[in-house]
């Protein structure tokens, strides 16, 4: 079946430091991948999507590359700001029929911190 | 667009009382998700439905949890009756083509 393993966390982070988040998935056929980002007290909501290999997905400075050949799609920032601690969710989507058509399949989460 | 529509917000119970939750997802989206959220066990799914037809209830974690989907734009999530341990955060979320668009949450306590 399909699965995501994402870096464990907490990750702390003074601001202006450099951001990875590892992401590894297995899957059947060719998913689209996602990041999600949940601030304190609100829903998941969409940070950036990729839905074919070498695909770059970017949004507020973040940025992913669906990597097929290592199947992976870490999640990076050059300089992060206070306002991005939250928790980071890595997830895929197997398009088309099947047992898994329009569900996704969510990391564990990572939360970052970051410092002042 | 409004977005995912939940309600309440908050719920604070007794065990042994009955909860309805409820959702209103985006327009035209066909596809709708309950999840359970709890630090202890992470995002969990528990049902989620396609043209308002349960497909995959296996993450309903007893009988005394139900989800129904009468129409497009409305769904529930009933627990009767209620326990401590279901305490958590519920969302609702609803889809189209892939990307899924959460609601903001009804955060339960089952006292």
């Amino acid at each position: 079946g399909n699965s995501v393993t994402q870096m464990e966390g907490p990750v702390t982070l003074s601001e202006e430091a450099f951001l990875t988040i590892n992401c590894t998935y297995t899957a059947t056929g060719y998913p689209s991948l996602f990041w999600y980002v949940q601030y304190p007290g609100e829903g998941l909501q969409l940070l950036l999507k990729a839905t074919k290999a070498d695909d770059k997905g970017s949004n507020k400075g973040f940025e992913a590359t669906y990597r097929k050949e290592t199947t992976s799609f870490h999640l990076e920032k050059g300089s992060v700001q206070v306002s991005d601690s939250a928790v980071y969710f890595c997830a895929l989507t197997t398009p088309g029929g099947g047992t898994n058509a329009g569900k996704s399949t969510f990391g564990d989460g990572t939360t970052l911190t970051v410092k002042p | 667009d409004a977005g995912v529509i939940q309600s309440p917000r908050h719920e604070v119970t007794e065990m042994g009382q009955e909860v309805t939750l409820r959702c209103k997802p985006i327009s035209g989206h066909d596809y709708l998700f309950w999840y359970r959220q709890t630090m202890m066990r992470g995002l969990e799914l528990l049902i989620y439905f396609n043209n308002n037809v349960p497909i995959d209830d296996s993450g309903m974690p007893e009988d005394r949890f139900s989800a129904k989907m009468p129409n497009a734009s409305f769904s529930t999530l009933k627990i009767q009756p209620s326990e401590p341990r279901d305490s958590a955060v519920y969302f609702c979320a609803s889809s189209w083509v892939n990307e899924q668009f959460f609601g903001p949450g009804t955060r339960l306590t089952v006292l």
